[in-house]
């Protein structure tokens, strides 16, 4: 079967770093996508990761290991605005997005 | 965890027909479903929200005669992109969510993705 994993909420201080894991199980795969949402808004398009590997773009990094079936979204230098709910989500073999239920990150001054 | 599915998965039609696109909450009554737009590798585009039983609630730039929506009962809401054309071709992602404490929280569907021949 398919599944996908992340914390529902995390806490963190303002300048610090955060690390938000997912953990997915699935026969085929086509690619993992980190996006960032706030509330009320469309989810925006952070990361894509299809190979093993860190991939940084600026403060975010984000990281992938098929064989491990794990993924994270690495946050550098927090600011009051990274508050949010980050969304990981991989492509199956069909290229059907499976998502996770979202992790709330909650930042503290 | 919520359930939200999609369907067809995917479609392939002819310009000028019109494609329904179905989005069920499969394990709870969702009061509040989105209708996304995606292009490759990009943010989810916001096309409407809408209520059940109520009319939907359009994003600047998105023509509500060409994107049917309608939310007849908790558990379904249903797109149709009328009179299809080549640029209509797009991976569709619908939401559900609730009302209340759990406002800010959206389950999302798998996608269908639409190729307009």
């Amino acid at each position: 079967g398919q599944n996908i994993d992340q914390p529902t909420e995390m806490t963190a201080t303002e300048g610090a770093i955060v690390q938000i894991n997912c953990t997915y199980q699935t026969s085929g795969f086509n690619g993992l996508f980190w996006y960032q949402q706030h509330a009320g808004e469309a989810p925006t398009f952070l990361s894509y990761n299809v190979l093993d590997g860190l991939e940084e773009k600026g403060r975010f990094s984000s990281f992938l290991s098929r064989s491990k079936g794990y993924s994270y979204l690495l946050l550098k230098e927090l600011q009051m605005k990274d508050s949010a709910s980050y969304l990981c989500a991989f492509m199956d073999s069909n290229y059907q997005l499976i998502w996770g239920a979202g992790t709330k990150l909650i930042i503290k001054p | 965890g919520a359930v939200v599915s999609q369907h067809p998965s995917w479609v392939i039609c002819k310009s000028g027909t019109s494609v329904k696109i179905e989005c069920r909450s499969l394990d709870f009554q969702a009061t509040t479903m989105f209708w996304y737009r995606q292009f490759p590798k990009q943010s989810l585009m916001l096309m409407a929200t809408s209520n059940e039983g109520s009319k939907a609630t359009y994003e600047q730039g998105v023509e509500k005669d060409k994107f049917l929506i309608n939310h007849a009962s908790l558990t379904l809401s249903t797109l149709t992109v009328t009179s299809a054309h080549p640029e209509d071709s797009s991976f569709y992602i619908c939401s559900a969510g609730f009302a209340g404490r759990e406002a800010d929280t959206q389950y999302f569907g798998p996608g269908t993705r639409l190729t307009v021949l």
